[in-house]
């Protein structure tokens, strides 16, 4: 089936510690994006990517690293900068050359919780 | 820049009863507008989406909505819930240009469904 991965679903970090959460997507989309959300305040963009090799930071980017050397995925680095990592993290997709593309597709999530 | 307002942090309902979940946005350009619904610890789903023509938009699991220009609203209504329908629904905004096609979220409105 067509659709974006995220992994792990639960995930815990230690002080000091950088997490990275996967994002994979076999549906052939351009874009990819990162959010967090807390309750309360709905979805905010941490990072996005246009295309492979090439992403731009979004409104909450400090704290938070990404990569793109793969079109199908899009993996985010929590690191120890992000002094308040707890939060639910949401990854979507979405075409770029297309009368859809402003149509955005999500994963599952994944629970980040620091121990 | 664009925002969304969701007034309404949590609505209540019995079931078989209507609801109206209300949005209004602000913009300075056209804009195309979402409804996702997101059930506990999962994604967003696409609920219905406004593109252009017809502004009264149908969705899936009986949802439609209705864009009026004049008073930037995009509320969302069913006739007759259901307890499955319990919830959280999220209206969203993307603005019509050239570049990146950013998605504003609002804060989100939780529907209970009660029997």
């Amino acid at each position: 089936d067509g659709g974006i991965t995220q992994s792990p679903k639960y995930l815990f970090r230690k002080e000091g510690q950088n997490v990275t959460l996967s994002c994979e997507q076999n549906l052939n989309h351009d874009a990819m994006y990162w959010y967090r959300q807390d309750p309360g305040q709905g979805l905010r963009l941490i990072y996005y990517s246009q295309i492979v090799n090439d992403f731009q930071k979004g409104d909450i980017a400090e704290g938070y690293s990404v990569s793109r050397e793969k079109k199908e995925s899009f993996p985010l680095t929590v690191t120890s900068a992000q002094k308040n990592p707890t939060a639910f993290y949401l990854c979507a997709s979405s075409p770029r050359d297309s009368s859809a593309k402003n149509i955005q597709y999500f994963g599952a999530g994944t629970r980040l919780s620091v121990l | 820049a664009q925002s969304v307002t969701q007034l309404d942090s949590q609505v209540p309902v019995f079931e078989e009863a209507p609801v109206e979940l209300r949005c209004n946005y602000s913009s300075s350009v056209s804009v195309y507008l979402f409804w996702y619904v997101q059930y506990p610890n999962q994604g967003l789903q696409l609920l219905l989406k406004y593109l252009s023509g017809s502004t009264l938009v149908k969705g899936i699991n009986g949802f439609e909505a209705e864009f009026n220009k004049s008073q930037t609203s995009f509320h969302l209504r069913k006739p007759s819930v259901h307890i499955s329908d319990t919830a959280e629904y999220f209206c969203a905004v993307s603005e019509l240009n050239t570049g990146f096609q950013k998605l504003v979220f609002g804060t989100g409105t939780r529907l209970l469904v009660s029997p």
